[in-house]
Formats: structure tokens, C-alpha cells, sequence
């Protein structure tokens, strides 16, 4: 395991429900994203932190709202999701957003397998 | 705007033979990172290798290799004495250096299936 980990690892959720993921990294990295991984789809960018400010917001829909309190935690709350949201919640983490190779590393969490029904 | 693809969406070895997975990508920049991600089954994914597009020295970590082409715009992933555990669907990923984009634009993946 790496030192960036997803809780929960499974969430079911009605297309009412409010919920909230979490993610936490031990790494000491300043960046922290969220991606979706749908089957047979690339990964998709969600949204960006660099130092708890939102440095990108890749068109995704209100419904998902990110939050991130500081730079070892970022959070991905849903509300009134829709049965296409289904998929795999990845978060990742990096030690910046430049800086080199080794800054643009991402490392993964194990990720959050959502379903709406 | 970048895209990467991996035209194989599956491959099989067996065990302690040599496989390469394919990898093509189009860009006009000139610097950039290409990676290789592994996501074994119900596991996190993680980094294989990474190459810089301004070294001609192909890289290498021990069993994985890659061969980069970048003229062809190639960076395909060799891994050698394939093991079980290597079974698991492998991602190649690009990133531009610097500028405002901070995305690592991913391929659709290669499950990638090791047999005894």
C-alpha cells in the first residue's frame, strides 16, 4: 500500500443521498487530485489542489463538490448523484505540480468504489 | 489537445516470458513525461517507470523496460521474465512540463494476463 489511503472503499448510495468521500495522504506531497475510472474509459481529471486551492475544475457537474482542508486531506462530497456516476473514485497526490520529474509523480490511493442506484 | 492510446485493450504471457504492451500518444510540445502505471486487481495503481522526453536513454527498472520513440511518438513498456504478479491492467500516461495544465492524460488501459 501506498501512504495515500480512501475510505470508504465501497459506498452504495440512493440518487438522494448525501455523502461524502475521503482522502488523506502521509506523504508530505502539496498537490492532491480526484479522478473518475470508468470501465473501459480513460481516467478522468475531477479537480486539482495545490496547497488547499482549487487550481482546477475539469467541467465537472455541482453535484460534486470538493473540499480540502489542508494539504493532507481532500474530500468529494455527493449529492443527488445519477445511476452514470457510478464508477471508481481514484485520489492521488504529488509533491507539487512542477519541480520536476519526481514532483509530477502521482501516487494513488486504493480508491472508493461508488454505486447509485 | 494530448491523447494517448493503447491499441491493445488485452495481452497474455506466460510466465517467465517477455511481453510488450503498446503505447502511442500525440502532442506539439517538445518536453513532456510519459509513465507507466500497473492496477493489479481490486489494488492501487502505481508506478512502473517514467521516461523524460528530453533523454534519448531509454529507461529502465529492473524486469521494465520501455522503448520511446520520439519521433514516432511511441513509448511502449517491455516487461521480461514475467511473473504472476505482474497480472494487472497497465496504464501509460503523459504530462506536459509546466504551463497551467496539470493533467495526466491517461490511455484506456491493457489487461495484461499472466500464465503458468
Amino acid at each position: 500500500e501506498t501512504g495515500v489511503t480512501q475510505t470508504p472503499r465501497h459506498l452504495v448510495m440512493g440518487m438522494t443521498n448525501k455523502k461524502s468521500l475521503k482522502c488523506e495522504q502521509h506523504l508530505g506531497h502539496n498537490a492532491m487530485y480526484w479522478y473518475k475510472q470508468s470501465a473501459k474509459k480513460p481516467l478522468e481529471l475531477m479537480f486539482v489542489y495545490s496547497l488547499e486551492e482549487r487550481v482546477e475544475n475539469n467541467s465537472v457537474p455541482s453535484r460534486f463538490s470538493p473540499e480540502c482542508p489542508n494539504s493532507s486531506h481532500l474530500f468529494l462530497h455527493l449529492h443527488t448523484l445519477q445511476p452514470e456516476d457510478s464508477a471508481l473514485y481514484l485520489c492521488a497526490s504529488s509533491l507539487g505540480l512542477a519541480g520536476g520529474p519526481k514532483g509530477y509523480e502521482q501516487y494513488f490511493g486504493p480508491g472508493t468504489r461508488l454505486t447509485v442506484t | 489537445a494530448q491523447t494517448v492510446t493503447q491499441s491493445q485493450p488485452e495481452m497474455s504471457v506466460q510466465e517467465a516470458e517477455t511481453v510488450t504492451l503498446s503505447c502511442t500518444y500525440d502532442t506539439s510540445e517538445s518536453d513532456y513525461y510519459l509513465f507507466w502505471y500497473k492496477q493489479p486487481p481490486s489494488r492501487q495503481m502505481i508506478l512502473v517507470i517514467r521516461q523524460e522526453a528530453y533523454k534519448q536513454q531509454n529507461a529502465t527498472e529492473n524486469r521494465f523496460s520501455v522503448n520511446f520513440q520520439k519521433a514516432a511518438k511511441s513509448f511502449s513498456l517491455k516487461i521480461s521474465d514475467s511473473q504472476l504478479g505482474d497480472a494487472a491492467m497497465y496504464f501509460c500516461a503523459y504530462r506536459r512540463v509546466g504551463g497551467s495544465n496539470y493533467k495526466l492524460t491517461f490511455g484506456k488501459g491493457t489487461l495484461l494476463t499472466v500464465n503458468p
